[in-house]
């Protein structure tokens, strides 16, 4: 069965600095999508980034990027200049290129201070 | 003009009630989810439509029937709740062939009591 890991249950950043969150994975599939979901308070899902496990490039949005190592089954995200409404649960998730779900680690929790 | 609209956004209710919730989506989409966050926070995938039949069905209790009336449509009836049922529900819609890119309802925090 496919898994995702977040092994870090909570984090915390200073406003401006960087951080970066874990993930791990394990699967047989050679063509699936990897994402990292922000949740904030308000409870709504947002799709921060996205990769494709054929692309060698890692993604960028803005002021998020992602560290993929398909070797390693790794795809960690990395948050520059953190700001305060970059607080929020976030999950990282998997599917493969024809499946119809999302398979999710179990989230970490961001604190951003000042 | 929300793109994937659930109703109700909070829904208490006392154990061995039968409740619905509702879900639209205005986006074209022709494949419908149900997935449920738990007290963990944990996100598991329940359901999923497409064209108005049922192609993912992950071990849930046959208390919870799905209904799609049609494509813009999937709801959610639970029969006989349970402390257990108390969670938040997440309604999420995509196309065929781009099931990288779903869409997310905003939740229905359900309170059993």
């Amino acid at each position: 069965a496919q898994t995702v890991t977040q092994s870090q249950p909570e984090m915390s950043v200073q406003e401006a600095e960087t951080v970066t969150l874990s993930c791990t994975y394990d699967t047989s599939e050679s063509d699936y999508y990897l994402f990292w979901y922000k949740q904030p308070p308000s409870r709504q899902m947002i799709l921060v980034i996205r990769q494709e496990a054929y692309k060698q490039q890692n993604a960028t949005e803005n002021r998020f990027s992602v560290n993929f190592q398909k070797a390693a089954k790794s795809f960690s995200l990395k948050i520059s200049d953190s700001q305060l409404g970059d607080a929020a649960m976030y999950f990282c998730a998997w599917s493969t290129g024809t499946a119809s779900k999302l398979t999710f680690g179990t989230g970490t929790r961001l604190q951003v201070t000042l | 003009d929300t793109a994937v609209s659930q109703t109700p956004k909070y829904l208490v209710t006392q154990m061995g009630n039968d409740k619905s919730i509702k879900c639209e989506q205005n986006l074209g989409h022709d494949t419908m989810y149900w997935y449920k966050q738990d007290s963990k926070k944990f996100l598991k995938i329940m359901f999923s439509y497409n064209n108005k039949e049922l192609i993912i069905n992950e071990t849930v209790p046959n208390r919870f029937s799905p209904k799609s009336p049609d494509k813009a449509h999937l709801n959610l009836h639970i029969n006989s709740l349970e402390l257990g049922d108390s969670a938040v529900y997440f309604c999420a819609s995509t196309l065929s062939g781009q099931h990288e890119k779903l869409f997310f309802g905003s939740g229905t925090q359900l309170s059993v009591l």
